[in-house]
């Protein structure tokens, strides 16, 4: 069975950082992108990034909303995909998912996804 | 970025209603789109990939249609768990990932 597990996020201050790291379990980990969505309290989905695997090698791609503060990366032999988020913001506030990435006919789905953590900025 | 907006943003149906959902891309995606169904507190959960292709276990009540910008998907009878909050996203292995701002089917 595939599961993804995100760690606890929690209260953080403004301007502080905060790691999320999502542990998989049930798949060949290393065989599949790893991608990071998040949704405020109350709004839609809002994708955040994704990580490629080690053979296209493992680049990413950020949403402009948070690309320089959000980096992604993977540890492949703990399979475990990281979020590394800095300069908090108020409005990074919200639920933080972990999904895995399939590609099938050419097209990206998140296939299966965490059960999400949430963050909460506040002084 | 590509932009995708769904309409509309919410819709009342009773169950056995047939319920359309557009999603309209600002630029051609071929068919690299997906469609996502969201219940309150719970993850995500695929049901269309590729435009038309539905995932595995998904109800075939559900049908995605459409290529280039406009895409649609409908569900043909209205069950009761299918209440909930659907959601289109742009997908190409190349390019960043979006997702349109959600439609709430909701009890007629």
């Amino acid at each position: 069975e595939v599961q993804l597990v995100e760690s606890a996020g929690g209260l953080v201050q403004p301007g502080r950082s905060l790691r999320l790291s999502c542990t998989a379990s049930g798949f060949t980990f290393g065989d599949y992108a790893m991608s990071w969505v998040r949704q405020a309290p109350g709004k839609g989905l809002e994708w955040l990034g994704f990580i490629r695997r080690k053979p296209y090698g493992g680049t990413t791609e950020y949403a402009a909303s948070v690309e320089g503060r959000f980096t992604i990366s993977r540890d492949d032999s703990k399979r475990i995909a990281y979020l590394e988020m800095s300069s908090l913001k108020i409005e990074d506030t919200a639920m933080y998912y972990c999904a895995r990435v399939a590609v099938r006919r050419g097209s990206v789905g998140l296939d299966y996804w965490g059960q999400g953590t949430l963050v909460t900025v506040s002084s | 970025d590509i932009q995708m907006t769904q309409s509309p943003s919410s819709v009342s149906a009773s169950v056995g209603d047939r319920v359309t959902i557009t999603c309209r891309a600002s630029q051609g995606i071929s068919s690299w789109l997906a469609w996502y169904q969201q219940k309150p507190g719970k993850a995500p959960k695929l049901l269309i990939y590729a435009a038309s292709s539905l995932q595995s276990g998904v109800p075939s009540r559900f049908n995605g249609s459409g290529s280039g910008s406009d895409f649609t998907l409908t569900i043909s009878s209205l069950q009761p768990e299918d209440f909930a909050t659907y959601y289109c996203q742009q997908a190409n292995t190349f390019l960043k990932l979006t997702f349109g701002g959600g439609t709430k089917v909701e009890i007629k």
